[in-house]
């Protein structure tokens, strides 16, 4: 499946690394999301893009900095993380329109912070 | 108090066995209910989303308690494809985030 793709799939860095996680979907949807899911922890919201404007920012550090140029990209922009960022880094997209918005998932990235 | 809440299992099961899961939440305005299913390293994937009136999928069966606040995913005639966590999601009216529980993981044995 190819609706929601995300790059890099692995991504190891250092604390005073600057790197950029990209998504794209290729569902025509007006909604991306980016989540953590962190071990042991249910996944959670960090932003929310509606029709490209920032709808949701779930007191996520500045250190994490989305970027949404278009409804079918996504960016989250990495810079000095911490050890405890290292988690997976999923997007997701829906199309919001009612009740029962489904949002489908991207592959994810797995970051570890060193 | 936590969103969504799940027994974390695991639920271990031989294949063929039916198997029942239950959630609950805790915001009354909650108006959508979801189980995704998420494999081993891989990102979740919607399995059914849950109804009123309680909606069936094949093997899969799914129902909402509004006045109670609990969801549950029955599965019957377990088979080994079935192993994976599976996620309780709830989305409050006007919103279009998601809260997820941390999940139960099934094992289906042979």
């Amino acid at each position: 499946e190819t609706g929601v793709t995300q790059t890099p799939r692995h991504l190891v860095m250092g604390m005073t690394n600057k790197k950029s996680l990209k998504c794209e979907q290729h569902l025509g949807h007006n909604a991306m999301y980016w989540y953590k899911q962190s071990a042991k922890k249910p996944l959670e919201l960090m932003f929310v893009y509606n029709f490209k404007e920032q709808t949701e920012n779930n007191s996520v550090p500045s250190r994490f900095s989305p970027e949404c140029p278009n409804s079918s990209h996504l960016f989250l922009h990495l810079h000095t993380l911490q050890p405890e960022d290292s988690a997976l880094y999923l997007c997701a997209s829906s199309q919001v329109q009612g009740e029962h918005d489904t949002q489908y998932f991207g592959p994810g990235t797995r970051l570890t912070v060193l | 108090r936590k969103e969504v809440e799940q027994d974390p299992g695991p639920f271990n099961v031989p294949e063929g066995a039916t198997v029942a899961f239950n959630c609950t939440y805790s915001n009354s305005a909650s108006q959508s209910f979801f189980w995704y299913r998420q494999d081993c390293r891989k990102e979740p994937k919607l399995l059914m989303s849950v109804y009123s009136s309680g909606n069936e999928d094949g093997r899969f069966t799914a129902q909402l308690n509004r006045a109670s606040q609990y969801i549950s995913l029955l599965i019957r005639d377990s088979k080994l494809s079935d192993s994976a966590t599976y996620l309780c999601v709830v989305m409050q009216t006007g919103a279009n985030n998601l809260f997820f529980g941390t999940g139960t993981r099934l094992t289906v044995i042979p």
